[in-house]
């Protein structure tokens, strides 16, 4: 198994411009998020997706759009970046069942975004 | 006030020594707890699950005090490879798939 794959793994932005990061996961995990990281802070969440076709906003999803058309996939779009939105970026999978108490949530090796 | 609070560190020590920090939640309602390690330039992996009694895995060991809203991570006998900052992880709502994180505390371990 891969686990949580991304790409690319760096991009330099010209403010305004658009790109979406790739993010696929081959452990069937019904749970996908996409987090950005700033130094000196802890991950914030920016969506979420309990299963395919459902996505839901995390802490931060401002300048931000997801789709999940299926189970492996898990795109986060950036719309006119911004130099605010200069961050690393992981996504994550984790499976949750019937018996929902516990969550290890597994993570990509992240992209690093700088927007300019 | 952060959900999760972190002593940043960095905490210096030699191999063999014994480090220990903690973290503050600020949600008593708070279900789960999780310590990630998270090496330089990587994705965060979990370490190890926290549980109400206490757990130990090899050189670590995690306590939870639900009474006063903190859970700990020791290391014994450190090793080189330690070096890495130690991501503090709660579940604030009992809702499994919203976790909010710390921002870590820097080891450093030195020959």
């Amino acid at each position: 198994n891969a686990g949580v794959t991304q790409t690319p793994k760096f991009r330099i932005l010209k403010i305004g411009q658009s790109m979406t990061l790739q993010c696929t996961q081959d452990m069937n995990h019904n749970y996908m998020y996409w987090y950005r990281q700033d130094p000196g802070m802890g991950l914030k969440l920016i969506y979420y997706s309990v299963g395919a076709g459902i996505t839901d906003k995390g802490e931060v999803p401002n300048g931000y759009n997801v789709s999940r058309s299926t189970t492996e996939d898990f795109p986060l779009r950036l719309e006119l970046a911004a130099p605010s939105q200069t961050s690393v970026y992981f996504c994550a999978s984790s499976y949750l069942g019937g018996d929902q108490s516990y969550n290890e949530q597994f993570f990509g090796p992240g992209t690093r975004l700088t927007v300019l | 006030r952060k959900e999760v609070e972190q002593d940043p560190g960095p905490f210096n020590v030699p191999e063999g020594a014994t480090v220990a920090f903690n973290c503050t939640y600020s949600n008593s309602a708070s279900q789960s707890f999780f310590w990630y390690r998270q090496d330089c330039r990587k994705e965060p992996k979990l370490l190890m699950s926290v549980y109400s009694s206490g757990n130990e895995d090899g050189r670590f060991t995690a306590q939870l005090n639900r009474a006063s809203q903190y859970i700990s991570l020791l290391i014994r006998d450190s090793k080189l490879s330690d070096s890495a900052t130690y991501l503090c992880v709660v579940n604030p709502l009992g809702n499994d798939y919203k976790l909010s994180f710390g921002a870590g505390t820097t080891v450093t371990v030195r020959a």
